[in-house]
């Protein structure tokens, strides 16, 4: 089972425009680590955030923002007033913080292909 | 500060050809990571190195081998390159492991196997 599902493949938006990008994770580890990654055309991966279980607080930087909700497992993150600049595929990912077997490894989601029209 | 490099940028092998994937980090990390990226799969976790000395399996490890030569460089190599193996290949590390730590990337190698 996926770990983590970043259920929409593609997004279209027009330059201006606010989009959220979903994230739903799955573990049962009490303390476990989400993060964001962008990857633009040029293919390197770019960090952009990391939370950890026990901070709940929302966070904004800039345009960005991100929505993190243990009640329905999810961290999603919104970009306002979007570029074209923008334009990546972002990776949701969790890492798990227990003792198991999963101690350490960061898993990914399938990704968002985000495309902003001028 | 190169951060994480990797070597080969691209690389194109026939079916049953070896080849080993360099990776060096230059930020004084313990843990370092190999991953693959197939269209639609988003990143998986093939072997990881938790610290200088130690070697383990990822997600997908069959067909490859790992070396953690000291402390800055893993290697990946493919004893016998199949189709399947085509992909891009993403070397990372991190300061601790298990500790939630951010991952940093290299730039990724493009393998293409005939």
């Amino acid at each position: 089972a996926q770990k983590v599902t970043q259920a929409q493949t593609e997004i279209s938006v027009v330059e201006k425009e606010d989009v959220t990008l979903d994230c739903v994770y799955e573990t049962r580890d009490t303390t476990y680590y989400l993060f964001w990654y962008k990857q633009p055309p040029s293919g390197e991966l770019v960090f952009l955030i990391r939370r950890n279980s026990f901070d709940e607080q929302n966070e904004i930087s800039g345009r960005y923002s991100w929505n993190f909700q243990k009640s329905t497992s999810s961290f999603n993150f919104t970009i306002t007033a979007s570029q074209v600049v923008d334009s990546a595929v972002y990776f949701c990912a969790l890492s798990e913080g227990g003792r198991g077997s999963t101690l350490g490894r960061l898993y990914f989601g399938r990704g968002t292909q985000l495309t902003v029209w001028p | 500060n190169a951060g994480v490099t990797q070597t080969p940028k691209f690389q194109v092998l026939k079916t049953g050809q070896s080849m080993t994937l360099q990776c060096a980090q230059d930020m004084n990390h313990n843990s370092m990571y190999w991953y693959r990226q197939d269209p639609g799969m988003g990143l998986r976790l093939i072997y990881y190195s938790a610290s200088e000395g130690t070697t383990d399996k990822g997600e997908v490890p069959n067909g490859y081998n790992v070396s953690r030569l000291n402390k800055r460089e893993f290697s990946l190599r493919l004893e016998s390159a199949a189709p399947s193996q085509t992909s891009v290949y993403f070397c990372a590390s991190s300061e601790r492991w298990g500790s939630g730590d951010e991952q940093f990337f290299g730039p990724g190698t493009r393998l293409t196997v005939l």
